[in-house]
């Protein structure tokens, strides 16, 4: 069974501080996705990446895949308290059906004003 | 723009009794799942469907039945509903470029 491992489980910081979460797998996956959750809501897709090494931005949001296509990392800049969530990542195996993601178990980020 | 759009939100059942989750979605996507999330163990894959006519399960199928006699509608069903069926459970659909839409979700407990 493939796993995704994200660490660290539970993160509280404070307004303006810096954060990194990470997911790591033995296994390949041929793209990776990030997701965040909020309260009473389902995950919702932040950033895909395919490519081995890829680093993308969205705002304060920085994401990269490992070069060997088993890991990623989350990096939020200036963290703010409506970054608040669960953040999943999702890998799809290759050869499998284009919608069944493995996910990881998420990291709760709480950022506090 | 509903999406994805799953009912009922809370539903509470007794031990053996059925109930059939809802999930409905306007954005003409073939495929569409149901996962299931609990405290700890992440989302994982009950049953998935590729187009109408066409399902099979994941991860965590036992318990649940599915189908898919439309584009629209994936419904779940507990046939004899358990204690550890209690979760809270997703239904999602697949847009062309690989992002999942996910509905709000159905808090289900079973006493």
């Amino acid at each position: 069974t493939q796993l995704l491992e994200q660490s660290p489980q539970f993160l509280s910081i404070q307004e303006g501080e810096n954060l990194t979460v990470y997911c790591n797998s033995s296994s390949v996956f041929s793209s990776l996705q990030w997701y965040r959750q909020e309260p009473g809501e389902g995950p919702v897709l932040l950033v895909t990446v395919v490519t081995g090494g890829e680093v993308k931005k969205l705002k304060r949001l920085t994401f990269q895949f490992g070069d060997a296509r088993k890991d990623s990392s989350l990096h939020i800049t200036a963290a703010q308290p409506g970054d608040t969530g669960l953040y999943l990542c999702a890998g799809l195996n290759y050869g499998g059906s284009q919608g069944n993601l493995i996910f990881g178990k998420g990291t709760k980020l709480s950022v506090k004003p | 723009n509903a999406g994805v759009t799953q009912t009922p939100k809370f539903q509470v059942l007794k031990t053996g009794q059925s109930m059939t989750l809802q999930c409905a979605q306007d954005m003409n996507h073939e495929y569409m799942s149901w996962y299931r999330q609990d405290p700890g163990m992440g989302l994982r894959l009950i049953h998935y469907s590729v187009g109408a006519g066409i399902t099979d399960q994941g991860e965590v199928p036992n318990g649940y039945n599915v189908s898919r006699s439309t584009t629209e509608d994936f419904p779940l069903r507990l046939l004899s509903a358990a204690p550890s069926q209690t979760s809270v459970y997703f239904c999602a659909s697949l847009a062309l470029e690989g992002r999942l839409f996910f509905g709000e979700g159905s808090r289900l407990t079973v006493l």
